[in-house]
């Protein structure tokens, strides 16, 4: 089945900690996307890339790194330096150029 | 000025009432607009791509208007399982970044 997969689903991080948020897909979508929502909110951008080896900064990346060495798979790194990381995290992909994005079924990480 | 703007709701309808959402963006060169529905605690899902000439898809009309920018949603004959929050998404700029609206809500009671 073609589709976007998170992992974990849920994820408990400790204060001071990094963690790591995996986004893969086999769509063969070129561009990629992170998101994050606060409950009531509407999605805030992080992190977006259009090809492999090039990532932008979205809105709200102060806190949050990524890496695109595969087409498939753009992974979010939340570090320590994320003042307020509790949130759900929801990663998209789509073929660019205007085209509708399809998402994950999101990550919830929750800060103990 | 937020770039999407959505009336948050709830907006509060019976079955086989028909309701309407409306959205506002302030990027006059947007380029695509679409809506997407999320159910609670879920990821949101591409309901239907919005084009200046319309367009339906069963009960679901969604309507573009450049002049005003604005986009709207008409959803007909509202059945229980039309209860979610429905985002408008507009893309902009060279590289087609999806910007969400924070959402409408929609609950159909019996």
């Amino acid at each position: 089945d073609g589709g976007i997969t998170q992992s974990p689903k849920y994820l408990f991080r400790k204060e001071g900690q990094n963690v790591t948020l995996s986004c893969e897909q086999n769509l063969n979508h070129d561009a990629m996307y992170w998101y994050r929502q606060d409950p009531g909110q509407g999605l805030r951008l992080i992190y977006y890339s259009q090809i492999v080896n090039d990532f932008q900064k979205g809105d709200i990346a102060e806190g949050y790194s990524v890496s695109r060495e595969k087409k498939e798979s753009f992974p979010l790194t939340v570090t320590s330096a994320q003042k307020n990381p509790t949130a759900f995290y929801l990663c998209a992909s789509s073929m660019g150029g205007g085209q509708g994005a399809f998402f994950g079924q999101g990550t919830r990480l929750t800060v103990v | 000025r937020k770039e999407v703007e959505q009336d948050p709701g709830p907006f509060n309808v019976p079955e086989g009432a028909t309701v309407a959402f409306n959205c506002t963006y302030s990027n006059s060169a947007s380029q695509s607009f679409f809506w997407y529905r999320q159910d609670c605690r879920k990821e949101p899902k591409l309901l239907m791509s919005v084009y200046s000439s319309g367009n339906e898809d069963g009960r679901f009309t969604a309507q573009l208007n450049r002049a005003s920018q604005y986009i709207s949603l008409l959803i007909r004959d509202s059945k229980l399982s039309d209860s979610a929050t429905y985002l408008c998404v507009v893309t902009s700029g060279g590289s087609y970044i999806p910007t969400f609206g924070r959402g409408t809500s929609l609950i159909v009671h019996p």
